[in-house]
Formats: structure tokens, C-alpha cells, sequence
């Protein structure tokens, strides 16, 4: 069975840039969440969807970051402009049903020049 | 003050040791517990739910303690395959949003 896909695994960029991370979650899940994990702040919740529809964005960090999900098979999250310190690995995870199980995509590692 | 604390470590035993990690959380509205498991440079995964009664699962038994917000992880007879960070996760109080405990690293020596 295929897992929630990432893309891409890595990206490094100048700062400034636009910046765009995919996300495929598994089948027939219903909930997907972004994750932002860094050494300092640890694995922190960004956003996330219910059949498509963003349920919560407050972990958002400000408005250089968004987030959509146009059908149940594809979400991206974009940086514009991107900073130094938005460099961490973003997860992206899908879900089924509330409160259930979530599985992890196998990240994308930002890098910000 | 942080939805889950954890002790970061790192704990570092030998082979076959038993080793107990904990847990603390903040809102007693909570409603859903699990250990994630990460290994280095790779995604979190499920290592197991915990349920209020308690459940074991071969080496690895989870307690949860609802009136101290408490919960812990326990594993026996170490093996160096285990060596990870273990991640202690709680719902909020919609079930919905994972609050993520910032992890606490093992490393079991041969």
C-alpha cells in the first residue's frame, strides 16, 4: 500500500523565494495535517483539513505561509517569500476518521539560504 | 505552559534493560493517546495507542494515568533496534489536533 507521498524530499533555496510542498495522502483518508519539526520547537502542527476544507490554521506562522487541498488526493503548502528561518522538515499526514491514527509522509527537508 | 512534557534524555542503556519513559499533559479534556516512535532523519510512526485500562504489546506496555495526566511507556528487554526517539502525542479536546511531546531519545547500548 502506498503511504502519504511527499514532494520534494529536499529543497534548498535562496531567501526570498517561493517555496511549494506536495502532499498525497493515503487513500480514503479524510483528515490531512501539516507539521513543521524543528530542533528547537519540535514537531508543531500547521494546519489542517476535513474532506478537503481547512478546519484549523492557527498554527500557521504567518500570512507568507498557505495551504490548500483542491481535491481528497493533493494538498500543498507554499512559502512566499521564504526566510532563513523557515528552514525545518515539514511533514505532511493523513488520517481517517476523528482523532484516529495519524500517518506520516517521509517529510520534506527545507533549507533557506 | 506546553500541552505534553516529556524528559528529552537521552537515556542511553544496555541489551535487555527495561526502560520506562513519561508523559505529562495539560488538558484534561483529552481525549486520544499514542506513542510515536521516530527514527533518526526519518518520519514519526505509530508505536502504539494507550488506552485507559492499559495495553501491552509484546515488549512495550503503555499506562495511562487520567487523573494525573500522566502517561508512560515501558519496555522490556531492550533491544538496539529500539534505539529512537519516542514521542508522546495527546489529542486536544475536539480529537482532532495531535499535540506532540518534544521527544525523548534512547539509545540502547550493546
Amino acid at each position: 500500500d502506498a503511504g502519504v507521498i511527499q514532494s520534494p524530499r529536499h529543497e534548498v533555496t535562496e531567501m526570498g523565494q517561493e517555496v511549494t510542498l506536495r502532499c498525497k495522502p493515503i487513500s480514503g483518508h479524510d483528515y490531512l495535517f501539516w507539521y513543521r519539526q524543528t530542533m528547537m520547537r519540535g514537531l508543531e502542527l500547521l494546519i489542517y483539513f476535513n474532506n478537503n476544507v481547512p478546519i484549523d490554521d492557527s498554527g500557521m506562522p504567518e500570512d507568507r505561509f498557505s495551504a490548500k487541498m483542491p481535491n481528497a488526493s493533493f494538498s500543498t503548502l507554499k512559502i512566499q517569500p521564504s526566510e532563513p528561518r523557515d528552514s525545518a522538515v515539514y511533514f505532511c499526514a493523513s488520517s481517517v476518521g476523528q482523532g484516529k491514527t495519524q500517518y506520516f509522509g517521509p517529510g520534506t527537508r527545507l533549507l533557506v539560504l | 505552559r506546553k500541552e505534553v512534557e516529556q524528559d528529552p534524555g537521552p537515556f542511553n542503556v544496555p541489551e535487555g534493560a527495561t526502560v520506562a519513559f513519561n508523559c505529562t499533559y495539560s488538558n484534561s479534556a483529552s481525549q486520544s493517546f499514542f506513542w510515536y516512535r521516530q527514527d533518526c532523519r526519518k518520519e514519526p510512526k505509530l508505536l502504539m495507542s494507550v488506552y485507559s485500562s492499559g495495553n501491552e504489546d509484546g515488549r512495550f506496555t503503555a499506562q495511562l494515568n487520567r487523573a494525573s495526566q500522566y502517561i508512560s511507556l515501558l519496555i522490556r528487554d531492550s533491544k538496539l533496534s529500539d534505539s529512537a526517539t519516542y514521542l508522546c502525542v495527546v489529542s486536544g479536546a475536539t480529537g482532532n489536533q495531535f499535540y506532540f511531546g518534544t521527544g525523548t531519545s534512547l539509545t540502547v547500548i550493546p
